[in-house]
């Protein structure tokens, strides 16, 4: 079947502009992750959901970052006045039991 | 705070010879260590993943070694391949976070003709 999708593949935005970024999870999978992945650097975790539990956010960098998820379907990641540090590739990953399959990414720059 | 530690951070290896990238982990209780695999402009992938109770496993050419007391893992590439040319990453979840993967920093492997 389909992998993770994310959309859009690339956004170029300008400092201060509120971003959205959409992960559609393979069907099926009860847990959804978010991650952020600087230029040559590991992944940093952002925030989990799983099922109808109430999300983990404790990866969250600030206030500007949420993330929404609607049952066990598409989630939205929104970063509300982007700086320039926020530049890097958004990761979204889900999964129904251990393994996390990943989707390809987008990729956040802010002028 | 890093709690898993990667090694080496880049790594050329011949064709057919071996990689090998180490990972060691402090403070937290981890139940689980995977080993992803991403090449570039891609997701990362699971490339093959360990429990603690186990101190070793083999999938094909790729084996990781597990030492509970050391708290170290590591992931062996036999016979490496031009094919197996991408950015390794070692993982450890946490017993008491089961959604916040801890990764390392990543190994870019370069494995030459």
């Amino acid at each position: 079947g389909a992998g993770v999708s994310q959309s859009p593949s690339n956004k170029v935005t300008e400092k201060g502009k509120d971003v959205e970024l959409r992960c559609d999870p393979i069907s099926g999978h009860t847990a959804l992750y978010w991650y952020r992945q600087r230029l040559g650097q590991g992944l940093e975790f952002l925030i989990y959901f799983q099922g109808n539990s109430a999300p983990d956010k404790s990866g969250l960098p600030s206030d500007r970052f949420s993330a929404e998820r609607t049952g066990e379907s598409v989630s939205t990641l929104t970063i509300q006045r982007t700086q320039q540090e926020d530049s890097a590739v958004y990761l979204c990953a889900s999964s129904k039991s251990d393994t996390q399959y990943f989707g390809p990414g987008t990729r956040l720059t802010v002028l | 705070q890093q709690q898993v530690k990667q090694s080496p951070q880049s790594l050329i290896v011949q064709k057919g010879g071996i990689s090998i990238i180490n990972c060691a982990y402090e403070n937290t209780a981890f139940d689980y260590f995977p080993w992803y695999q991403q090449f570039p402009g891609k997701g990362p992938a699971l490339l093959i993943a360990i429990r603690p109770d186990v101190s070793e496993k083999k999938e094909g050419r790729f084996t990781i070694s597990f030492n509970k007391s050391a708290k170290q893992f590591s992931l062996h590439i036999m016979d490496s391949q031009p094919g197996d040319s991408a950015t390794y990453f070692c993982a450890a979840r946490p017993t008491d976070s089961w959604g916040k993967l801890q990764f390392g920093a990543g190994t870019q492997v370069v494995v030459t003709p």
